[in-house]
């Protein structure tokens, strides 16, 4: 079946640090969807990447889109202590099914 | 907007007893699902609603699991007879599109259950 990965688990950074971290498919995506959780909360929709190639920016937040479609990148700029949780993609299968990755934990070292 | 509503925020049970989560969606979201998040880990799927049909079940352990979206609105997730291993968060969610589109899915606030 499709699997997703996410590198790396956990990430520990000094606040002002940039931070990436990266979502891998097995197989080729339609598109990827990047949710944000916080400690103890539930998980937020940060965006969605359909073209091949695709960069997205939100603020400090840059997401990119493998040319492939095969891969994604979540990049932060200058990390805020605001910026703490664990970063999810999720991937839609060919059943329609949307699968989470396991997710990237970021700590923010103030 | 309310945004999802999940009732309860916590539960703990002894096991072999049942247990029952409900979720609201966002009006005008047709499509719902219950996913489970365990510790460290991301949402895995459950079950999807589209209005009351539930167009995939496949995850759903229906064993001891079971689901209903009367009136494709509010749904009811059960569990009975509940088992240690089922100690977890249950996140509800829904969206405008199928697989969440430009606006993705928006999940409530979840029930963590503790089963001892």
């Amino acid at each position: 079946g499709q699997q997703v990965m996410q590198i790396p688990q956990y990430q520990h950074v000094q606040e002002g640090e940039d931070f990436t971290t990266y979502c891998n498919s097995s197989t080729t995506l339609s598109n990827i969807q990047w949710y944000k959780q916080r400690p103890g909360g539930h998980p937020v929709f940060l965006i969605q990447l359909v073209k091949s190639g695709e960069v997205k920016k939100q603020k400090r937040l840059t997401f990119q889109f493998g040319e492939a479609k095969k891969n994604s990148s979540l990049h932060i700029t200058a990390t805020q202590t605001t910026d703490v949780g664990t970063y999810f993609c999720a991937v839609k299968t060919s059943y329609d099914k949307v699968i989470f990755g396991p997710g990237t934990s970021l700590s923010v070292i103030p | 907007e309310a945004g999802v509503v999940q009732s309860p925020r916590y539960k703990i049970i002894e096991k072999k007893q049942p247990v029952a989560f409900w979720c609201n969606p966002i009006s005008g979201h047709n499509t719902l699902y219950w996913y489970r998040q365990n510790l460290g880990q991301g949402p895995e799927l459950l079950i999807r609603y589209e209005n009351e049909e539930a167009v995939d079940d496949s995850q759903l352990p229906k064993d001891r699991f079971s689901a209903e979206r009367l009136k494709g609105v509010d749904s009811t997730l059960k569990i009975q007879p509940a088992e240690l291993g089922d100690s977890a968060v249950y996140l509800c969610a829904s969206s405008l599109e199928r697989t969440g589109g430009d606006y993705g899915y928006t999940f409530g606030s979840g029930t963590r259950l503790t089963v001892v």
